[in-house]
């Protein structure tokens, strides 16, 4: 086990609602990425927080945000659902000056 | 662009065999690269990295070769067991100190008992 942990596991929503999926940060990591990954792929990386702050983003539009608190863990937000949102969300944590990230189980989100 | 790619999207080894895996990757700029394994139903496991001043990196059971002249990675398991069954994904890494991951997509092994 990694110490990463993700709410929820599940979630079913339909088009055009919002989510908000939930991370916790393995102890003393204060960097916080984010993936999504479609069935049968390969993660692809949303985008990183640092010391509250976007740190860096994947090719996803606007409706796609986060937040990081001070206890370093993080949200992923995605307003304006659609049905291609649907997929498995990972939270990756890090120290900020290494480069292993360790990832969560994900939260597999459907869009109806 | 970049680009993280796979040889075989499928393998399947008997049990004590050795494996091998296979990466290729587009961007001669990458600087670190690492190997996941990923069970169904779970994140991704960290297994192994390498970093492109290196060519070779031993840990248990598992060696990772990177032959930047080719632009090629692989991730060797020595004596493959049932529990190494899995999609594996390489993955570069870019982006300064706090690196984001680039990732493959995966290749499905499977270890015949």
């Amino acid at each position: 086990e990694t110490g990463v942990t993700q709410s929820p596991t599940h979630l079913i929503k339909t088009r055009g609602q919002q989510v908000t999926l939930r991370c916790s940060s393995q102890s003393g990591h204060n960097t916080v990425s984010w993936y999504q990954q479609a069935l049968g792929q390969g993660p692809q990386f949303i985008f990183q927080y640092y010391r509250e702050e976007e740190n860096g983003r994947g090719n996803f539009p606007p409706r796609f945000s986060g937040l990081q608190f001070p206890n370093y863990s993080s949200e992923l937000n995605v307003n304006a659902l659609e049905l291609d949102d649907s997929a498995l969300y990972l939270c990756a944590s890090s120290l900020a000056q290494k480069n292993i990230q360790y990832f969560g189980a994900g939260t597999r989100l459907s869009v109806l | 662009g970049e680009s993280v790619g796979l040889h075989l999207p499928t393998l399947s080894v008997q049990e004590g065999d050795n494996s091998i895996i296979n990466c290729a990757y587009s961007n001669s700029a990458s600087d670190y690269f690492i190997w996941y394994k990923q069970e169904s139903g779970k994140g991704p496991q960290f297994i192994i990295d390498i970093r492109s001043n290196m060519d070779k990196r031993q840990g248990q059971r598992v060696t990772v070769l990177l032959n930047k002249t080719v632009k090629h990675l692989s991730l060797q398991i020595a004596a493959t067991q049932p529990g190494d069954s899995a999609v594996y994904f390489c993955a570069e890494a870019s982006g300064g100190s706090n690196y984001k991951l680039t990732f493959g997509k995966g290749t499905l092994l499977t270890v015949n008992p």
